[in-house]
């Protein structure tokens, strides 16, 4: 089944750095998306990339996307302590005309001040 | 910003017993899910919903499952005998259309003694 698997799966870096984190999946997409979650908390939707775009920004946020390689990533720049958090990358799956997300297994990351 | 809510935050039910996590999605959104997501795993699609019927489900989804959309406004899953591996955080989310972004509500943290 196609997934969303995240690397690192976890990464500390120092606040003012950029995080980058990277996704692959396994399928065909409609559309990928990726998610942040704060521990213990819901899921807050951060941007969504469809099959015929390369590269997507929202404000600190940058995505790419390669569907030729499957794969995907988030670049959070000039990083800050409150993007602490879990970073999911999320596939779509319009299978039996329905919509369902596949979530991989995230990505942890720390921003040390 | 519209909010998808759910409640309780947080409900401990003896094996067995019958639970229901309620639901409101964004108004005038069309499409409704449950996810949820065991301590350290992934988040796990359970259940689409679209006018008034399940869309899709998975093999999670089974017969101890069901949901309902009992009016304009609420969306439940009931769990009929819950077992010890039911407990999770299970999120409810809308979106206006497939192949859009979802909002995710805060989650439902079930635990099941």
């Amino acid at each position: 089944s196609q997934q969303g698997e995240e690397d690192p799966q976890a990464l500390s870096i120092q606040e003012g750095e950029n995080a980058t984190m990277n996704c692959s999946y396994k399928t065909s997409i409609n559309n990928l998306q990726w998610y942040r979650q704060n521990s213990g908390r819901g899921l807050v939707h951060l941007i969504l990339i469809r099959s015929n775009e390369r590269e997507k920004h929202s404000g600190r946020l940058r995505v790419t996307l390669d569907t030729s390689k499957k794969s995907s990533s988030l670049l959070i720049t000039a990083s800050r302590a409150a993007d602490t958090a879990s970073y999911f990358c999320a596939t779509d799956d319009q299978a039996g005309g329905a919509q369902k997300l596949v979530f991989g297994q995230g990505t942890r990351l720390t921003i040390n001040p | 910003e519209p909010e998808v809510t759910q409640t309780p935050s947080h409900q401990v039910t003896q094996m067995g017993q019958e639970v229901i996590l309620r639901c409101v999605p964004i108004s005038n959104h069309l499409y409704f899910y449950w996810y949820r997501q065991i301590l350290g795993q992934k988040v796990e699609f359970l259940v689409s919903f679209y006018n008034n019927e399940i869309s899709e489900k998975s093999e999670i989804f089974d017969d101890q499952f069901s949901v309902e959309r009992p009016d304009g406004s609420n969306f439940t899953l009931k769990i009929r005998s819950t077992k010890l591996e039911d407990s999770a955080m299970y999120f409810c989310a809308s979106s206006l259309d497939r192949g859009g972004g979802y909002t995710f509500g805060s989650g439902t943290r079930l635990t099941v003694v």
